[in-house]
């Protein structure tokens, strides 16, 4: 089974910290991917990363960097957390050539 | 641009009854992947089913079917027999076909309820 894994269920940061999300996947898949889920917006995808070291913005990158320095790992790093960006954060992993991919659990975050 | 539609906020369904959740998507591509994704309650996301555009075969998985017309661009989601454990949120996603980033686009989700 494929498995993706996020370094903390719950975390909660003040404003203004710096706060980095880890993913880690076993399944030697090339592409993983960051989102945030909010109600009634669904998932919207922050930054995805296709190789080591490659990485592309996704449709809300302001605030947010990533890095990918292995390929089982992608990190989400918020530089200056704010409240805005209080939310969950599912990250994902998957093969190219077959389009679907596999979660982590998440980390829900709370800024204050 | 391409866009996901689940016009269902929520739903609700009798344990051993059928429902069927709607999705609808907007795109110019002829080849793309289509799917439906289970959010348990603060559980993991899992993918539940996908359909290729080129396959005029609908998808089916145990209890899961999906209604897949290509040209009204609708992908409705069946659950057979519901049963608590369905009981979720359930996404429908879309990816277009080709390049090697497989992005999905999700839509905004319908809550499953399934009444005892």
């Amino acid at each position: 089974d494929v498995k993706v894994t996020q370094s903390s269920r719950y975390l909660v940061k003040r404003t203004g910290e710096k706060v980095f999300l880890e993913c880690v996947q076993d399944m030697d898949h090339e592409n993983m991917f960051w989102y945030r889920q909010d109600p009634g917006l669904g998932l919207r995808l922050i930054y995805f990363s296709y190789d080591v070291k490659m990485k592309e913005k996704g449709d809300i990158p302001e605030g947010y960097s990533v890095s990918r320095e292995k390929k089982e790992r992608f990190s989400l790093i918020l530089e200056s957390a704010s409240t805005n960006q209080t939310s969950m954060y599912l990250c994902a992993s998957g093969p190219p050539d077959r389009y679907e991919q596999y979660f982590g659990p998440g980390t829900r975050l709370t800024v204050t | 641009a391409q866009t996901v539609t689940q016009s269902q906020p929520e739903m609700s369904v009798q344990e051993a009854e059928t429902v069927t959740l709607s999705c609808t998507y907007d795109t110019s591509e002829s080849d793309y992947y289509l799917f439906w994704y289970k959010q348990p309650p603060s559980r993991q996301m899992i993918l539940v089913i996908r359909q290729e555009a080129y396959k005029q075969q609908n998808a089916t998985e145990n209890r899961f079917s999906v209604n897949f017309q290509k040209a009204a661009k609708s992908f409705s989601l069946k659950i057979s027999d519901s049963q608590l454990g369905d009981a979720a949120m359930y996404f429908c996603a879309y990816s277009p076909y080709g390049g090697a980033t497989n992005k999905l686009i999700f839509g905004t989700g319908t809550l499953l309820a399934v009444q005892p």
